[in-house]
Protein backbone atom coordinates (compact mmCIF):
# COMPACT_ATOMS: atom_id res chain seq x y z
CA UNK A 1 0.00 0.00 0.00
CA UNK A 2 1.13 3.01 -1.09
CA UNK A 3 3.02 5.72 2.09
CA UNK A 4 4.22 8.98 2.72
CA UNK A 5 7.44 8.54 3.79
CA UNK A 6 9.31 11.48 5.81
CA UNK A 7 13.05 11.58 6.79
CA UNK A 8 14.84 12.55 8.96
CA UNK A 9 12.75 10.79 11.62
CA UNK A 10 14.24 12.83 14.28
CA UNK A 11 16.54 16.07 14.54
CA UNK A 12 18.27 17.99 17.02
CA UNK A 13 19.36 21.45 16.26
CA UNK A 14 20.38 24.78 17.81
CA UNK A 15 18.43 27.88 18.68
CA UNK A 16 18.75 29.96 15.75
CA UNK A 17 20.12 27.41 12.60
CA UNK A 18 17.59 26.35 9.79
CA UNK A 19 16.21 23.16 9.27
CA UNK A 20 14.41 21.11 6.33
CA UNK A 21 12.16 18.46 6.64
CA UNK A 22 11.83 16.00 3.88
CA UNK A 23 8.42 14.58 3.21
CA UNK A 24 7.49 12.33 0.22
CA UNK A 25 3.78 12.10 -0.64
CA UNK A 26 1.64 9.40 -2.08
CA UNK A 27 2.89 9.50 -6.14
CA UNK A 28 -0.65 10.12 -7.53
CA UNK A 29 -1.60 12.70 -4.47
CA UNK A 30 -2.13 16.55 -5.58
CA UNK A 31 -2.85 18.35 -2.05
CA UNK A 32 0.00 18.37 0.36
CA UNK A 33 0.25 19.10 4.36
CA UNK A 34 2.56 20.23 6.86
CA UNK A 35 0.85 19.60 10.33
CA UNK A 36 2.53 19.91 13.87
CA UNK A 37 2.19 18.26 17.34
CA UNK A 38 3.88 19.96 20.75
CA UNK A 39 4.56 17.12 22.88
CA UNK A 40 0.86 16.25 24.76
CA UNK A 41 -0.65 18.58 22.60
CA UNK A 42 -3.20 18.28 19.87
CA UNK A 43 -2.40 18.12 16.19
CA UNK A 44 -2.43 21.52 14.56
CA UNK A 45 -2.50 22.46 10.76
CA UNK A 46 0.31 24.49 9.42
CA UNK A 47 -0.27 24.75 5.53
CA UNK A 48 -1.46 23.03 2.57
CA UNK A 49 -0.20 23.59 -0.51
CA UNK A 50 -1.78 22.26 -4.10
CA UNK A 51 -0.73 23.63 -7.47
CA UNK A 52 2.83 24.48 -6.48
CA UNK A 53 1.02 27.14 -4.02
CA UNK A 54 -0.03 27.52 -0.91
CA UNK A 55 -3.69 27.23 -0.16
CA UNK A 56 -4.01 28.00 2.94
CA UNK A 57 -2.04 28.55 5.99
CA UNK A 58 -3.09 28.93 9.85
CA UNK A 59 -1.53 31.36 11.92
CA UNK A 60 1.32 29.32 12.86
CA UNK A 61 3.22 29.31 9.82
CA UNK A 62 4.54 32.60 9.56
CA UNK A 63 7.55 34.02 8.33
CA UNK A 64 10.50 31.84 9.49
CA UNK A 65 8.42 28.84 7.81
CA UNK A 66 8.62 28.36 3.92
CA UNK A 67 7.49 25.16 2.24
CA UNK A 68 8.57 23.56 -1.66
CA UNK A 69 7.80 21.36 -4.14
CA UNK A 70 11.50 21.31 -4.97
CA UNK A 71 10.83 18.42 -8.03
CA UNK A 72 8.24 15.99 -8.47
CA UNK A 73 7.91 13.67 -5.42
CA UNK A 74 9.71 15.87 -2.49
CA UNK A 75 8.18 18.62 -0.48
CA UNK A 76 9.71 20.15 2.10
CA UNK A 77 9.04 22.43 5.18
CA UNK A 78 12.18 24.61 6.17
CA UNK A 79 11.81 26.78 9.52
CA UNK A 80 14.65 29.44 8.45
CA UNK A 81 15.70 30.24 12.27
CA UNK A 82 14.47 27.77 14.97
CA UNK A 83 13.23 28.50 18.54
CA UNK A 84 12.53 26.22 21.13
CA UNK A 85 9.23 26.47 20.75
CA UNK A 86 9.39 25.02 17.48
CA UNK A 87 10.42 21.53 19.10
CA UNK A 88 7.17 18.99 18.15
CA UNK A 89 6.69 16.15 15.78
CA UNK A 90 5.71 17.36 12.19
CA UNK A 91 3.54 15.18 10.15
CA UNK A 92 3.41 15.81 6.33
CA UNK A 93 0.11 14.47 4.55
CA UNK A 94 -1.33 13.88 1.09
CA UNK A 95 -4.88 13.82 -0.41
CA UNK A 96 -5.68 12.69 -3.62
CA UNK A 97 -7.82 15.51 -4.50
CA UNK A 98 -9.05 13.86 -7.96
CA UNK A 99 -12.76 15.40 -7.41
CA UNK A 100 -10.86 18.61 -7.65
CA UNK A 101 -11.16 18.81 -3.99
CA UNK A 102 -9.07 18.12 -0.84
CA UNK A 103 -11.77 16.81 0.71
CA UNK A 104 -10.57 13.02 0.38
CA UNK A 105 -8.50 10.58 3.10
CA UNK A 106 -5.62 12.81 4.43
CA UNK A 107 -3.09 9.95 4.85
CA UNK A 108 -0.29 10.88 7.21
CA UNK A 109 3.29 10.36 7.10
CA UNK A 110 5.34 8.77 10.78
CA UNK A 111 6.56 12.19 11.41
CA UNK A 112 9.70 14.06 11.90
CA UNK A 113 10.61 14.49 15.57
CA UNK A 114 12.62 18.09 15.69
CA UNK A 115 14.26 19.31 19.35
CA UNK A 116 15.11 22.61 19.30
CA UNK A 117 18.11 22.87 22.19
CA UNK B 1 -12.50 27.41 12.13
CA UNK B 2 -14.30 23.93 13.24
CA UNK B 3 -14.11 23.29 17.16
CA UNK B 4 -13.91 19.82 17.91
CA UNK B 5 -14.43 18.05 20.88
CA UNK B 6 -14.16 14.61 22.21
CA UNK B 7 -15.00 12.87 24.95
CA UNK B 8 -13.88 11.44 27.34
CA UNK B 9 -10.11 12.53 27.65
CA UNK B 10 -9.03 9.73 29.32
CA UNK B 11 -10.31 5.99 29.18
CA UNK B 12 -9.03 2.74 30.75
CA UNK B 13 -10.65 -0.61 29.80
CA UNK B 14 -10.09 -4.36 30.61
CA UNK B 15 -9.10 -6.22 27.81
CA UNK B 16 -12.33 -7.57 26.10
CA UNK B 17 -14.47 -4.91 27.34
CA UNK B 18 -16.49 -2.65 24.78
CA UNK B 19 -16.03 1.42 24.48
CA UNK B 20 -17.36 4.34 22.29
CA UNK B 21 -15.80 7.26 21.55
CA UNK B 22 -17.37 10.85 21.15
CA UNK B 23 -16.25 13.46 18.42
CA UNK B 24 -18.32 16.94 18.28
CA UNK B 25 -17.81 19.19 15.83
CA UNK B 26 -19.10 23.00 15.46
CA UNK B 27 -20.03 23.73 12.11
CA UNK B 28 -21.26 21.26 9.38
CA UNK B 29 -17.85 19.29 7.53
CA UNK B 30 -16.81 18.31 4.03
CA UNK B 31 -14.14 15.57 5.68
CA UNK B 32 -14.09 13.89 9.23
CA UNK B 33 -11.45 11.07 10.10
CA UNK B 34 -10.73 9.13 12.98
CA UNK B 35 -7.14 8.19 14.07
CA UNK B 36 -5.13 5.89 16.11
CA UNK B 37 -2.20 7.31 17.37
CA UNK B 38 0.45 4.80 18.90
CA UNK B 39 2.64 4.81 21.24
CA UNK B 40 5.60 5.61 18.62
CA UNK B 41 3.87 9.19 17.52
CA UNK B 42 2.45 7.55 14.36
CA UNK B 43 -0.96 8.77 13.58
CA UNK B 44 -2.76 5.56 11.89
CA UNK B 45 -5.73 6.37 9.77
CA UNK B 46 -9.09 4.54 10.73
CA UNK B 47 -11.81 5.60 9.08
CA UNK B 48 -12.80 8.09 6.74
CA UNK B 49 -16.48 8.94 7.06
CA UNK B 50 -18.30 12.49 6.52
CA UNK B 51 -21.50 11.10 6.97
CA UNK B 52 -22.60 7.27 7.98
CA UNK B 53 -21.86 4.09 9.09
CA UNK B 54 -18.58 2.08 8.39
CA UNK B 55 -16.94 -1.14 9.77
CA UNK B 56 -13.55 -2.59 10.07
CA UNK B 57 -13.28 -5.32 11.92
CA UNK B 58 -13.66 -4.67 15.95
CA UNK B 59 -13.96 -0.97 14.82
CA UNK B 60 -17.05 0.81 13.61
CA UNK B 61 -17.31 4.62 12.82
CA UNK B 62 -20.92 6.82 12.39
CA UNK B 63 -21.08 10.18 11.48
CA UNK B 64 -24.39 12.04 12.24
CA UNK B 65 -23.53 15.09 10.28
CA UNK B 66 -26.81 17.16 10.58
CA UNK B 67 -26.47 16.68 14.20
CA UNK B 68 -22.55 17.48 14.14
CA UNK B 69 -20.96 14.09 16.36
CA UNK B 70 -19.14 11.13 15.47
CA UNK B 71 -18.91 8.04 17.17
CA UNK B 72 -16.25 5.47 17.28
CA UNK B 73 -16.87 2.12 18.93
CA UNK B 74 -14.30 -0.50 19.65
CA UNK B 75 -15.31 -4.01 20.69
CA UNK B 76 -13.56 -6.98 22.35
CA UNK B 77 -10.51 -4.16 23.19
CA UNK B 78 -6.85 -5.48 22.67
CA UNK B 79 -3.84 -4.57 24.65
CA UNK B 80 -2.68 -2.77 20.92
CA UNK B 81 -5.57 -0.75 21.42
CA UNK B 82 -4.10 1.69 23.58
CA UNK B 83 -2.67 5.31 22.36
CA UNK B 84 -4.57 8.49 21.82
CA UNK B 85 -7.66 8.41 19.96
CA UNK B 86 -8.26 11.52 17.54
CA UNK B 87 -11.44 12.70 15.70
CA UNK B 88 -10.19 15.55 12.79
CA UNK B 89 -12.47 17.49 10.33
CA UNK B 90 -12.34 19.37 7.81
CA UNK B 91 -14.70 22.09 6.02
CA UNK B 92 -14.82 23.38 2.69
CA UNK B 93 -11.06 24.34 2.82
CA UNK B 94 -8.53 22.21 3.17
CA UNK B 95 -7.26 22.58 6.91
CA UNK B 96 -8.01 19.72 9.52
CA UNK B 97 -9.12 20.43 12.84
CA UNK B 98 -8.13 17.99 15.20
CA UNK B 99 -9.44 17.31 18.70
CA UNK B 100 -8.00 17.24 21.65
CA UNK B 101 -7.78 13.12 21.60
CA UNK B 102 -9.27 10.60 23.61
CA UNK B 103 -6.58 8.83 25.79
CA UNK B 104 -7.36 4.80 25.74
CA UNK B 105 -5.73 2.01 27.79
CA UNK B 106 -6.33 -1.29 27.77
CA UNK B 107 -5.41 -3.16 30.79
CA UNK B 108 -4.57 -7.42 30.54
Amino acid sequence: EPEVTQTPSHQVTQMGQEVILRCVPISNHLYFYWYRQILGQKVEFLVSFYNNEISEKSEIFDDQFSVERPDGSNFTLKIRSTKLEDSAMYFCASSGGSSGRSTETQYFGPGTRLLVL
Amino acid sequence: GIQVEQSPPDLILQEGANSTLRCNFSDSVNNLQWFHQNPWGQLINLFYIPSGTKQNGRLSATTVATERYSLLYISSSQTTDSGVYFCAAGDTGNQFYFGTGTSLTVIP
